[in-house]
């Protein structure tokens, strides 16, 4: 069965520094969402795209969070420069269409920011 | 703002016994909704949802009910299994600028003791 990849699975960084992680929709997948989750809460949404567009990106922290999809397919979240309230696990999703049914999920990089 | 919020954060139950997991939405706009599962260390997976013109809707040992009346959604899972232990999120959809953001609740913990 097709699956969202996410990569790295883990990342330690001290504060001030940037981080990087990358997602690999499912293959035909149009709409891609970033949402990141603190332990014990539910995901939040960070940013969704239609193909290589920003969908709704209004709970981006704009000054240090960046998302991009080129090409409209994989994406690459970054942080700079990460701060210590950064620290949770980034989820990413994809899904067929923008009516946000279904999302497939990938198992997420959890990011420690020391 | 509106919100998804659930009533109970952790529910234990025997195994073979039934489980209620209830959630209650705000948005009386809200269309659509699902019920995600998500086991430690992986991204929340798609269980079953229900359109706002259904009351009630069966899969594999899974029902979801809901109640617009008093805005409320549960999911019956039958039989328990020591397998069935994870968070449980419902999510609905919220309409946003021509597309749907999906937005998740805080969480229930179902736990199955064998």
């Amino acid at each position: 069965e097709a699956e969202v990849a996410q990569s790295p699975r883990y990342k330690i960084t001290e504060k001030s520094q940037a981080v990087a992680f990358w997602c690999d929709p499912i293959s035909g997948h149009a709409t891609l969402y970033w949402y990141r989750q603190i332990l014990g809460q539910g995901p939040e949404l960070l940013v969704q795209f239609q193909d290589e567009s920003v969908v709704d990106d209004s709970q981006l922290p704009k000054d240090r969070f960046s998302a991009e999809r080129l090409k409209g397919v994989d994406s690459t979240l970054k942080i700079q420069p990460a701060e210590l309230g950064d620290s949770a696990m980034y989820l990413c999703a994809s899904s067929q269409d923008t009516g946000g049914e279904k999302l497939f999920f990938g198992s997420g990089t959890q990011l420690s920011v020391l | 703002g509106e919100s998804v919020g659930l009533h109970l954060p952790t529910l234990s139950v025997q195994e073979g016994d039934n489980s209620i997991i209830n959630c209650a939405y705000s948005n009386s706009a809200s269309d659509y909704f699902i019920w995600y599962k998500q086991e430690s260390g992986k991204g929340p997976q798609f269980i079953i949802d229900i359109r706002s013109n259904m009351d009630k809707r069966q899969g594999q040992r899974v029902t979801v009910l809901l109640n617009k009346t008093v805005k409320h959604l549960s999911l019956q899972i039958a039989a328990t299994q020591p397998g069935d232990s994870a968070v449980y999120f419902c999510a609905e959809n919220l309409a946003s600028g021509g597309s749907y953001i999906p937005t998740f609740g805080r969480g229930t913990s179902l736990i199955v003791h064998p």
